[in-house]
């Protein structure tokens, strides 16, 4: 079984300001995912980045960069340069090897003020 | 290509009446899934389809929700019947490898 664990319900920053999404994880797999998604109001879930949790290395997509502490389970989120259309619902998710389905955290609510 | 299609975009129903909601994932993707949106709350995964069978259903209702999926490419999502507390977004997802989710708009149900 897989928890997922966002402490953080809430988030408003400045355009143009760095912002950190946390994000903790439980796992009993030996190889697992764990992902970042955007949901804006469409609903539609975009995926931000994702991270394979035997790559040491930390992922990166442009203005997007993940924390990743396998030891500590911890899997936070970092947006550089924020810009308004960055504001919606940021879910933490996490899966097994093979084609398992997602296990989502509670989500934090973003908000980038102009 | 062309991504997960979901339809109704929304739906209203009175309780104790049926629903049903269809997803057609990307094609090729062998691997459904249906996950189920309460208001703020993360998803939570109801089915998953490896091509026309299920592979994980520990999380569907089972006496009021049933799901299916002909021919490994289509797939429906039914409620009967329905309640209150079964008011949320129903997702539809597809996947091909590991590792990699594609999701639809959803259907957001409202039961009255």
């Amino acid at each position: 079984a897989q928890t997922v664990t966002q402490s953080q319900p809430e988030m408003s920053v400045q355009e143009a300001e760095t912002v950190t999404l946390s994000c903790t994880y439980d796992t009993s797999e030996s190889n697992y995912y764990l992902f970042w998604y955007k949901q804006p109001p469409s609903r539609q879930m975009i995926l931000v980045i994702r991270q394979e949790a035997y790559k040491q290395q930390n992922a990166t997509e442009n203005r997007f960069s993940v924390n990743f502490q396998k030891a500590a389970k911890s899997f936070s989120l970092k947006i550089s340069d924020s810009q308004l259309g960055d504001t919606a619902m940021y879910f933490c998710a996490s899966s097994g090897g093979g084609a398992d389905g997602l296990t989502f955290g509670k989500g934090t609510h973003l908000i980038i003020q102009p | 290509e062309a991504g997960v299609a979901q339809s109704p975009r929304y739906k209203i129903i009175e309780k104790r009446q049926s629903v049903a909601f269809w997803c057609n994932p990307i094609s090729g993707h062998a691997t459904l899934y249906w996950y189920q949106q309460i208001l703020g709350q993360g998803p939570k995964l109801l089915i998953q389809f490896q091509n026309n069978g299920v592979v994980d259903d520990s999380q569907l209702p089972k006496d009021r929700f049933s799901a299916e999926r002909l021919k490994g490419v289509d797939s429906t999502l039914k409620i009967q019947p329905a309640k209150l507390e079964d008011s949320a977004v129903y997702l539809c997802a597809s996947s091909l490898v590991t590792g990699g989710y594609t999701f639809g708009s959803g259907t957001r149900l409202t039961v009255v």
